[in-house]
């Protein structure tokens, strides 16, 4: 059964770091990964889906690569800012669904 | 225009009342699942549905009820509502079954008192 991790599980940076969090799975029969922004108490936003034939996706300031052989991504952010606290999941889809990471939770301080 | 909406996005409610949980989608997808999001923001699929026939059933008790009267909708009924209900539920879709993009809706925070 996948089993997805999420390292660290909370991470507080100064305004302007660069930033990686880190997802790892131990299936690597995947279709593809996505990475979720959660605000608190609000829903996921998908922030970047990568396919299991990518090894990159970038949006912005924001860069998402892909290991499937080793079952990892990373989730790159540059000069990071206030508003990107929240919660950042990980999720891989296979076996009909979505397995999602525990999440790394980022406060980025001005 | 919201693609996938839930509703109540709030729901509070003593123990032991039947409550629904109502989700629709207008992105098309074939696919819509029902998961839970617990104290520690994991979240684990409860039900799929595909074209309105059940494909996931995860170890989840029989007083919740999936129903997908057309593939546009997933509702979640609950029976005999329990303390330990309480969670953020999220519904959501794909085009096709846990293999493409996923859309969340904006959760419904159940409390049961």
């Amino acid at each position: 059964k996948q089993e997805v991790t999420q390292i660290p599980a909370a991470l507080s940076v100064p305004e302007g770091e660069n930033l990686v969090l880190n997802c790892s799975f131990t299936d690597s029969a995947i279709y593809n990964l996505q990475w979720f922004r959660q605000d608190p108490g609000k829903g996921l936003t998908s922030l970047l889906l990568i396919q299991s034939s990518q090894r990159e996706q970038t949006s912005g300031r924001l860069n998402a690569s892909l290991d499937k052989s080793s079952g990892r991504s990373t989730l790159y952010i540059a000069a990071s800012q206030p508003g990107d606290s929240a919660t950042y999941l990980c999720a891989v889809a296979g076996g009909n669904q979505f397995y999602f990471g525990t999440g790394t939770s980022l406060t980025v301080i001005p | 225009d919201t693609a996938v909406s839930q509703t109540p996005k709030y729901l509070v409610t003593q123990m032991g009342n039947d409550k629904s949980i109502k989700c629709e989608q207008n992105l098309g997808h074939d696919t819509m699942y029902w998961y839970k999001q617990d104290s520690k923001k994991f979240l684990k699929i409860m039900f799929s549905y595909n074209n309105k026939e059940l494909i996931i059933n995860e170890t989840v008790p029989n007083r919740f009820s999936p129903k997908s009267p057309d593939k546009a909708h997933l509702n979640l009924h609950i029976n005999s509502l329990e303390l330990g209900d309480s969670a953020v539920y999220f519904c959501a879709s794909s085009q096709a079954q846990g293999s493409t993009e996923a859309f969340f809706g904006q959760g419904t925070r159940l409390t049961v008192v």
